[in-house]
């Protein structure tokens, strides 16, 4: 257990239509870093958010949209789902943005877009 | 840009026998880490052992150690004493100043009985 929690853990969504996945931080991070890990394939980034502010972003369009609370938490945003984004959706704390700091995982939303 | 390459999609070995992952990665930053991560079914990402960029001595964790060879930019992972448990997916990741990751493909590891 990381103390890294994800909702809802699955998902069907029709194509077009928008979603909202949330994550909640490990106690004491300030740091969400949000993936999209397509089947078969590896995780790749789409954003980061440090203290509420977005602070880096993937190659990603911007129909992916994402927020940080002041508790931390975040949710990531998808418009106009498209096939293609079904995926599993992971997100990461981590107490800094430092390369020394290790990334804590949640378990994953598997979204699937009919 | 970053790259992560994992050549292997899959690998199998002996349970209590050794194997090891291949990992190539390339980048033009100067200070990171390098990562091997465990995915299991359960599908969370589980830190394996990691690496700083600026070391030169391979780090080990138990029964997991990294044979990290920075000019040629290879980082691989090496098993020992294989356990039925250590069947999963593995990938190879490094992360940049913000701490953001980017992951290989992964290798698909089965442990025979």
């Amino acid at each position: 257990e990381t103390g890294v929690t994800q909702s809802p853990t699955h998902l069907i969504k029709t194509r077009g239509q928008q979603v909202t996945l949330r994550c909640s931080s490990q106690s004491g991070h300030n740091t969400v870093s949000w993936y999209q890990q397509a089947l078969g394939q590896g995780p790749q980034f789409i954003f980061q958010y440090y203290r509420e502010e977005e602070n880096g972003r993937g190659n990603f369009p911007p129909r992916f949209s994402g927020l940080q609370f002041p508790n931390y938490s975040s949710e990531l945003n998808v418009n106009a789902l498209e096939l293609d984004d079904s995926a599993l959706y992971l997100c990461a704390s981590s107490s800094t943005t430092g390369t020394n700091t290790e990334a804590f995982f949640g378990q994953g939303t598997r979204l699937t877009v009919v | 840009a970053q790259t992560v390459t994992q050549s292997q999609p899959e690998m199998s070995v002996q349970e209590a026998e050794t194997v090891t992952l291949s990992c190539t990665y390339d980048t033009s930053e100067s200070d990171y880490y390098l990562f091997w991560y465990k995915q299991p079914p359960s599908r969370q990402m589980i830190l394996v052992i990691r690496q700083e960029a600026y070391k030169q001595q391979n780090a080990t964790e138990n029964r997991f150690s990294v044979n990290f060879q920075k000019a040629a930019k290879s980082f691989s992972l090496k098993i020992s004493d294989s356990q039925l448990g250590d069947a999963a997916m593995y990938f190879c990741a490094q992360n940049n100043a913000g701490n953001m990751l980017t992951f290989g493909g992964g290798t698909r590891l089965m442990v025979k009985p």
